[in-house]
């Protein structure tokens, strides 16, 4: 299957600073990428969808202040968790849709970001 | 009542043994419905993608969707310690997936 790239996969940062992590679609061009946050023993909830070229869609309850999300170019998306928080704290997967189709979406290795 | 429902578990079975994952959903606009496979610490994999009633094979493992009970299922046959792992369910109308909680399988040696 396709490859998804996610940098980096663990990430330990001070309270206030910002976070940026990226994905990667290695062989393949993504028009949308997802971003999912999963704490433990739960299940991946999606917080936006982020589309080449155009803002991201934030699902409700999420932030986009505070998680901001660039899509620059077909292969590469970037969340920024800006100003950090211990609560921020998780597991950040990113995901790429290879064309139309759910059985065409790919994940990456995930992000755990831990806020100190 | 959450969208998907999936027992937590753990589930532990000896090698060999036949596991079933079940997952239930409250929304009837769900038409497509997939497996997925997480190790820890690891991004998802996709297992099995249905999108009707019925059954769906491959190797070992089987996927069942019963849309008018709404319940979905997953067979492993013969399993293996190698499918150790976080199994979790997902779902959509469209391109939005929900996700279960997980359900983390042990197979012991």
């Amino acid at each position: 299957g396709a490859v998804v790239s996610q940098h980096p996969s663990r990430v330990i940062c001070k309270s206030g600073t910002s976070v940026k992590i990226e994905c990667r679609s290695l062989d393949f061009q993504a028009t949308t990428m997802f971003w999912y946050r999963q704490f433990p023993k739960q299940s991946l909830m999606l917080m936006a969808t982020s589309n080449e070229g155009s803002k991201a869609t934030y699902e409700q309850g999420v932030e986009k202040d505070k998680f901001l999300i660039n899509h620059a170019s077909l292969t590469l998306s970037t969340l920024t968790v800006t100003s950090a928080h211990p609560e921020d704290s998780s597991f950040y997967i990113c995901s790429a849709r290879v064309g139309g189709g759910n059985e065409k979406l790919f994940f990456g290795s995930g992000t755990q970001l831990s806020v100190l | 009542q959450k969208e998907v429902e999936q027992d937590p578990g753990p589930l532990s079975v000896p090698e060999g043994a036949i596991v079933s994952l079940n997952c239930t959903y409250s929304n009837s606009a769900f038409q497509y419905f997939m497996w997925y496979r997480q190790y820890s610490r690891k991004g998802p994999e996709l297992l099995m993608y249905t999108y009707s009633s019925g059954n769906k094979e491959d190797g070992r493992f089987t996927a069942q969707v019963d849309k008018s009970s709404k319940y979905i299922s997953l067979f492993i046959r013969d399993s293996q310690p190698s499918d150790s792992a976080t199994y979790l369910c997902a779902m959509s109308p469209d391109s939005k997936l929900t996700f279960g909680k997980g359900i983390t399988l042990s197979v012991r040696p």
